[in-house]
């Protein structure tokens, strides 16, 4: 089975709008962390927003906040007021504690390609 | 540094031939891992070491591949024998703590002929 997956494989957005990119995950260990990245076409990976099993809060960085809904395993990316530099890949990731035998790396989601149109 | 460094930035090899890549972590993170995106979208992850320590290197493909990261020198990935299915980007990532961000390098593009 997926542990992450992101099933808007593309999405075309007007400049301004705000944005949702969904991601759902998959993880029977209490203690995970989950991550967004951002990989603009030029292919370096940018982090952008971190959120923890356990923070109270939904995170939130600049125009940047993680929807996080633990019961139903989701974890969205919003980026308020988009901007044509937002055009890029968007990668979901996650990490579960290596006390769950999981792998200690992060496994990623197959992406959301995200074009923001003038 | 401040940014993770990756070299070369690209990396062309015949089938049956070495490669050696290089990646030097942010000063002060002890965490470096090694993972492997092909087709742009699919990402695996290789292996990871705390500071010149294995930490998990249940994504290795064993036989081909190594991995090291000693002290006071840069960290490698070396793949043994290419195959034309390890033509990939390879991005090395550190962090400062575990369950910290990890920040990407601008990866090395490997092509094999």
């Amino acid at each position: 089975a997926q542990k992450i997956t992101q099933t808007q494989p593309g999405m075309f957005v007007q400049e301004k709008e705000a944005v949702t990119l969904d991601c759902t995950y998959d993880t029977s260990d209490p203690s995970y962390g989950l991550f967004w990245y951002k990989q603009p076409s030029s292919g370096e990976m940018i982090f952008l927003i971190y959120q923890g099993s356990y923070d109270q809060q939904n995170a939130t960085e600049g125009r940047y906040s993680l929807n996080f809904q633990k019961a139903r395993k989701s974890a969205n990316l919003v980026i308020s007021a988009s901007q044509l530099g937002d055009s890029a890949m968007y990668f979901c990731a996650m990490r579960e504690s290596n006390s769950g035998g999981g792998a200690d790396g992060l496994t990623f989601g197959k992406g959301t390609h995200l074009i923001i149109q003038p | 540094g401040e940014e993770v460094a990756q070299t070369p930035k690209h990396l062309v090899r015949g089938e049956g031939q070495k490669a050696k890549l290089y990646c030097a972590p942010i000063k002060g993170h002890s965490y470096v891992f090694w993972y492997q995106q092909v087709l742009k979208n699919e990402f695996k992850f290789l292996i990871s070491f705390q500071n010149e320590n294995v930490f998990d290197e249940t994504g290795m493909p064993k036989e081909r591949f190594s991995a090291k990261c000693l002290p006071n020198s840069p960290c490698s990935l070396e793949i043994q024998a290419t195959k034309l299915e390890d033509s990939a980007v390879y991005f090395c990532a550190s962090s400062q703590l575990q369950v910290n961000e990890q920040f990407f390098g601008p990866g090395t593009r490997l092509t094999v002929l």
